[in-house]
């Protein structure tokens, strides 16, 4: 069965310091890769989306991820966060099969102190 | 244009009564998808319908639940005789196709 893995529960960073979250996912086929942020108060918002092609993908916000198909990874990188990134960042799979549902990994809390 | 809509946002109800929950996707989006997420944890799928269809309802936990999508847009999601577990954040969320999901704000389910 499908499933995602985010190793990174909560992280506490400073002002300026470089973010790198880590998603790993289990499935043998061709899959889609997203990643979701939800910032307090607000909804689930889609950051940033691989399907196919270039590998390194870039996001709102000045947020990146990398596709390492040999690994099964996809970790979301910024390098300098801000106090407003603070938020619940969620990695995402979906098979390029179908058009069905994600799965999701449990989240990682970002706090950003000022 | 308008996100997602999901109603109502909050929802206190008494063990044992059925609930309905709405989802009105983005307009024209052909995908819907329901997920419901627990505390401290990411959204797990339900359902999802394209147009009227249910596609794939693989995600629900028992007979208790059940998703309907008549005329390919609003969508309403039944839980009969709640228990005390479903409760839960419900997402809603619509797409085109294989594309990117968009979600609504979701409802807050709490079964007393």
């Amino acid at each position: 069965a499908q499933s995602v893995s985010q190793h990174n529960h909560h992280v506490i960073l400073s002002e300026a310091a470089s973010l790198e979250l880590g998603c790993n996912y289990s499935y043998g086929g061709t899959v889609n890769l997203f990643w979701y942020v939800q910032y307090p108060g607000q909804h689930l918002q889609l950051l940033l989306k691989y399907f196919s092609g270039d590998p390194l993908v870039k996001g709102i916000k000045g947020f990146e991820a990398e596709f390492i198909k040999s690994k099964f990874s996809f970790n979301l990188r910024k390098p300098s966060v801000q106090w407003s990134d603070t938020a619940e960042y969620f990695c995402a799979v979906k098979s390029s099969s179908n058009t069905g549902k994600l799965i999701f990994g449990q989240g990682t809390t970002l706090q950003v102190k000022p | 244009g308008a996100g997602v809509s999901q109603s109502p946002r909050y929802k206190v109800t008494k063990r044992g009564q059925d609930v309905a929950l709405r989802c009105d996707p983005i307009s024209g989006h052909v995908s819907l998808y329901w997920y419901r997420q627990a505390l401290g944890q990411g959204p797990e799928f339900l359902t999802y319908f394209n147009y009227e269809a249910q596609q794939d309802k693989s995600g629900l936990p028992n007979d208790r639940f059940s998703a309907e999508r008549p005329e390919g847009s609003i969508s309403t999601l039944t839980i009969q005789r709640t228990e005390q577990r479903d409760s839960a954040m419900y997402r809603c969320a619509s797409g085109q196709g294989a594309r990117e999901q968009y979600f609504g704000p979701g409802t807050r389910l709490t079964v007393t």
